[in-house]
This record gives structure tokens, sequence and C-alpha cells, in this order.
């Protein structure tokens, strides 16, 4: 299967501060998804981004597809952005199968 | 747009007894997977069905795992006799299929599941 590293693993930030979170695969992919996993569990889309940029609101994403990597920024941060980012990865045939990262847990302090 | 149901939301059951796990995607959605979350890590998918036909099982732990989705709409998981290394949140989650490409994954809100 594809190898999903994130970075960092752990992230603690003032409220208002920045942040880039990274996720590195090891292989080529179809699709690549960015989840915000809430303290109840949930996990949330954020961005469908298999290359490019994107930007919602205070999130972006960029994706490299050829060297096999993305990145999630997160601007002006707030507390209810706490809790643990995912990436997925959809590997090229066979199967479509989705790898996840091991997240990066975040926590934004007041 | 309704999203993806599961129920129950939690369960708790004594090790070697069974236990069933049911799914509704979002309508449309011909791609539906069971995913295994465990305290800390990311999900790990178990099985992956488009329409009722499976296209990956590969991590389904067969002797004591098994999925359905016999009308290609939602979909039971089962685990037939629960071991304790089994408690994890069961996620399920659905996307688009053209071709046979899947587009992006919604997932449930997961069932909690405890044996002791």
């Amino acid at each position: 299967g594809i190898q999903v590293e994130q970075s960092p693993p752990d992230l603690i930030l003032q409220e208002g501060a920045n942040s880039t979170l990274r996720c590195n695969f090891s292989d080529s992919v179809n699709n690549l998804q960015w989840f915000h996993q809430n303290p109840w569990g949930q996990l949330i889309n954020l961005f469908y981004i298999p290359s490019g940029t994107k930007q919602n609101g205070r999130l972006s994403a960029t994706t490299v597809a050829t060297e096999r990597y993305s990145l999630l920024y997160i601007s002006s941060s707030q507390t209810t952005d706490s809790g643990v980012y995912f990436c997925a990865v959809e590997r090229v045939l066979p199967g479509n199968q989705f790898y996840f990262g091991t997240g990066t847990s975040l926590t934004v302090i007041p | 747009e309704a999203g993806v149901a599961q129920s129950p939301r939690y369960k708790i059951i004594e090790k070697r007894q069974s236990v069933a796990f049911w799914c509704n995607p979002i309508s449309g959605h011909a791609t539906l997977y069971w995913y295994q979350q465990i305290l800390g890590q990311g999900p790990k998918l178990l099985i992956q069905f488009q329409n009722n036909g499976v296209v990956d099982d590969s991590q389904l732990p067969k002797d004591r795992f098994s999925a359905e989705r016999l009308k290609g709409v939602d979909s039971t998981l089962k685990i037939q006799p629960a071991k304790l290394e089994d408690s994890a949140v069961y996620l399920c989650a659905s996307s688009f299929l053209f071709g046979t490409a899947s587009y992006e994954q919604y997932f449930g809100p997961g069932t909690r599941l405890t044996v002791t």
C-alpha cells in the first residue's frame, strides 16, 4: 500500500497564529482529501484536492502531485480549529483504495 | 442533502458476542466504505463496495468480520465473535462514482464499539 506521513504529529498554537500542516505520500495517487476530525469524532471534509491550490475562508491547501506532498494552511487560528487533521490519498488502480495518514493533532489555546 | 447515516451510535458488548452496524449512504453515491478507527490512529479501510459488488476487502478480518450491501444502497457490517481488540469507532463513508473514478468521500458520525 501507500505510506502517508503527516507532520507535525502535534501542534499547539495561540489563537490568531498561522500554521502549515504537511502530508507526504509514497506513490502516485488519483485523489487527495483533507479532513478535520472534531472532538466528537466527526470527520469533516475540508478539501478535495488531487492537485493545485484551493482556498476556503481561513484555510487553503496545495497539492504537488509530482513531488508527492500536500500542504494545509490555517490562518488566524481559532479555538474551534482544534482537533485532528487527516489527509487521505486514493491510490492509482487497482481498487481505488484510500489510505489515511497518521494525523496532526492541533490544539488552539485562547 | 441528507448525510451518511449510521446506527447505532454506541454499542457495548462482551467478548465473543456478535454485533452489527448499519449504514445508509448519501443518495446517489454508488461507492460505500467501512473504516475502523482505533483510538489515536487514522481510519483503516476494511471494505469498499461499488454498487453491491466488493472492490476491496483485503484488510477485512474475514474470520470474524462480514459485510454486505445487497441492493446497492445501505450496508451492514457484522462482527462475530467480537474480541477485545475490536474496540474502535466504525466509520461509514460514501462517494459519487463516475466511470471507474470515485470522488470525495463523506463520512457518517460513526459507531463507537466497546468490547469488554
